[in-house]
């Protein structure tokens, strides 16, 4: 079975500093991953996602993950925290990618983000 | 622009009454999903459907149902069975890159 563990389900920066936010994943076979963002009150946003290309993934606002396979780690960060960045943030890990597989998602972690 | 819709936004349930919340998407997907959302407890897994007139049990399908009969359409119903159906509930669909997810359900018993 896959499973997810995100490490502090509260992080706060300030503005400008580097963005850390740490993904552990377990899964027996090699893993789809992938981090999502959520506003409050609504749905989730899709950051970025490694799907066995580079190790090294470039998502959307600056953020972006390493695929550690070592580790089983893939953590997201960012090197210069915006206010605007504060939310919630979700990895998510399949153990494939096609149409119908389940995602199996971390508890989240919530960003402050400090003037 | 293509996506998917969820219906109500917020909805409030007596004890003891079925609601069901709507989930609609024009993205020609097949698979779609649905999860409830709990303060620190992430996202978890009701029912899932891979194709039109079959549905299968998520993690915490207990006190929940929903049918399949059109591929644009996914509706969840909450039972009276389920005892603690407060939460914020989303419903996603699968294409070929990623998962797409509706802006969400919250549902409060009063």
């Amino acid at each position: 079975a896959q499973s997810v563990t995100q490490l502090g389900s509260h992080v706060s920066v300030s503005e400008g500093a580097l963005v850390l936010l740490r993904c552990n994943y377990s899964s027996s076979v090699p893993p789809y991953l992938f981090w999502y963002v959520q506003y409050p009150n609504q749905g989730l946003q899709l950051l970025l996602k490694y799907t066995s290309a580079a190790t090294l993934v470039k998502g959307i606002n600056g953020f972006e993950a390493e695929f550690k396979k070592s580790e089983t780690s893939f953590h997201l960060t960012k090197p210069s925290a915006h206010m605007s960045d504060a939310a919630e943030y979700f990895c998510a890990v399949s153990d494939r990618w096609s149409s119908g597989d389940k995602l199996t998602f971390g508890t989240g972690t919530r960003l402050a983000v400090r003037p | 622009d293509g996506g998917i819709t969820q219906s109500p936004k917020y909805l409030f349930r007596k004890e003891g009454q079925n609601v069901t919340l709507s989930c609609e998407q024009n993205l020609n997907h097949d698979a779609m999903y649905w999860y409830r959302q709990d303060p620190g407890q992430g996202l978890r897994l009701i029912y899932y459907s891979q194709i039109v007139n079959d549905f299968q049990k998520g993690d915490i399908a207990e006190g929940y149902s929903v049918s399949r009969e059109k591929k644009e359409s996914f509706p969840l119903t909450v039972t009276s069975a389920q005892k603690n159906p407060t939460a914020f509930y989303l419903c996603a669909s699968t294409g070929i890159t990623e998962a797409f997810f509706g802006q969400g359900t919250r549902l409060t018993v009063v």
